[in-house]
């Protein structure tokens, strides 16, 4: 069963420009979560996808946002990046079927944006 | 509010047992996470204890929650150098997002 596949792993952007970081969830999985982690403010929540709605949503500006297809494949999209913005983006895949359950997820291995 | 905290570093002998602590903030919290990440890795979930539940084993880990004082440990038992790793400790209400804690980095020496 292959795992939550994160694409591009690495890349360079400079300050204003825009990036999109797109995440594979495992098989069956509907529920895609982003994180960004960086060593000064550890992981913080961005946001989740569900069935191509988004369901919970982070203290994070509007400049990040995320969408999710009917495959739920997810992407994230920031605009006019900061210098801040540099960071590991973690997706995160879950089943979601019962509200009650624990929320079990499994990450990719990260796409690390740098900005410069 | 929901605050998660961990200790930054942790060092231990090679084949003595490790234990990480984590406190949390939110007694709503259903569920108590912990989450190995290694370098240039995504997080791996190691396990998980439902807060009505002390404790938990599994092989080589043991999970103790004290609910009242809103305090969750690992204890690794037998630890190899294999172990070392960021530890990540998260809570969550049911099916909602995850809270994670500020990560214990687990140094193991030979």
């Amino acid at each position: 069963k292959a795992g939550v596949t994160q694409t591009p792993r690495y890349l360079i952007k400079t300050r204003g420009q825009q990036v999109t970081l797109s995440c594979s969830p495992i098989s069956g999985h509907r529920s895609v979560s982003w994180y960004q982690q960086t060593p000064g403010q550890g992981l913080q929540f961005l946001f989740e996808y569900f069935s191509e709605t988004q369901r919970n949503k982070g203290n994070f500006p509007g400049r990040f946002s995320g969408r999710q297809f009917s495959n739920s494949r997810s992407e994230m999209n920031v605009s006019t990046l900061e210098l801040g913005d540099s960071a590991l983006y973690l997706c995160a895949s879950s089943l979601r079927r019962d509200r009650a359950g624990a929320n079990v997820l499994t990450f990719g291995a990260g796409s690390r944006l740098t900005v410069l | 509010g929901e605050d998660v905290e961990q200790s930054l570093f942790l060092s231990v002998r090679e084949g003595d047992s490790s234990v990480i602590n984590c406190t949390y903030t939110d007694s709503s919290s259903t569920y108590l996470y912990w989450y190995k990440q290694e370098p240039g890795a995504g997080l791996q979930l190691l396990t998980y204890i439902f807060s009505n539940m002390d404790m938990k084993q599994d092989q080589r880990l043991t999970v103790l929650l004290n609910k009242k004082d809103k305090h969750l440990s690992l204890r690794i038992a037998d630890t190899q150098t294999g172990d070392s790793a960021i530890y990540f400790c998260a809570e969550g209400f049911g099916n909602e997002k995850l809270t994670f804690g500020t990560g214990t980095r687990l140094t193991i020496i030979p």
